[in-house]
């Protein structure tokens, strides 16, 4: 059962541009909603994260966008660059636990031309 | 100063071999987890220790055994193994606890395995 969506698998565009990946959980114990980016040959690196009270949350170039009702929520690169060129994970946790367990999207690879 | 380490980062092995994976934390971390990457890119947890205690196995082939010897450290033995195994692991660690909000998973750098 794959508890948290996320699409596209792959996404191309041009310097400049604002990529847009989105994904959507099932259960509603989730809490906590992280993204993680990911380069070739490393281990994935937290790039912002999102609790369900706020509906958007900003940080530098990189937006989340909550859904809460929808249980969806969306990664947003401003004026994206070459060196954003990674790979991206959406995951889910139940924050308040004493576990920590990340459930993850399956990626979206994204490659931003110059 | 690395976070998370984990060694060695190639292992390439023969099927049946028995092998580990040896991961540190210098973050004061009370959680480890143990992570798999398949060639789709997929991650997945596998287990979770809190304070060296085992919180979460995902139904995971009994081949795989972690080891906590205490809370800055996670290693993992794989016993028999098999070319499913070929995959990148990696060791991650959070401070987690009964009534807080969990914070960041910090990520080792992987170890690529591959059985031939």
């Amino acid at each position: 059962q794959q508890q948290v969506k996320q699409s596209p698998q792959s996404l191309i565009v041009q310097k400049g541009g604002i990529p847009i990946i989105n994904c959507a959980y099932e259960n509603t114990a989730f809490d906590y909603f992280p993204w993680y980016q990911q380069f070739p040959g490393k281990g994935p690196a937290l790039l912002i994260a999102i609790r369900p009270d706020v509906s958007e949350k900003k940080e530098g170039r990189f937006t989340i966008s909550f859904n809460k009702s929808a249980k969806q929520f969306s990664l947003h690169i401003m004026d994206s660059q070459p060196g954003d060129s990674a790979t991206y994970f959406c995951a889910a946790s139940k924050g308040s636990s004493n576990t920590g367990k990340l459930i993850f999207g399956q990626g979206t690879t994204l490659q931003v031309k110059p | 100063d690395t976070a998370v380490s984990q060694t060695p980062k190639y292992l390439v092995t023969q099927m049946g071999n028995d092998k580990s994976i040896k991961c540190e934390q210098n973050l004061g971390h009370d959680t480890m987890y143990w992570y798999k990457q398949d060639s789709k890119k997929f991650l997945k947890i596998m287990f979770s220790y809190n304070n060296k205690e085992l919180i979460i196995n995902e139904t995971v082939p009994n081949r795989f055994s972690p080891k906590s010897p205490d809370k800055a450290h996670l290693n993992l033995h794989i016993n028999s193994l098999e070319l499913g195994d070929s995959a990148v692991y990696f060791c991650a660690s959070s401070q987690t606890g009964s009534g807080l909000l969990n914070t960041e998973a910090f990520f080792g750098q992987g170890t690529r395995l591959t059985v031939v």
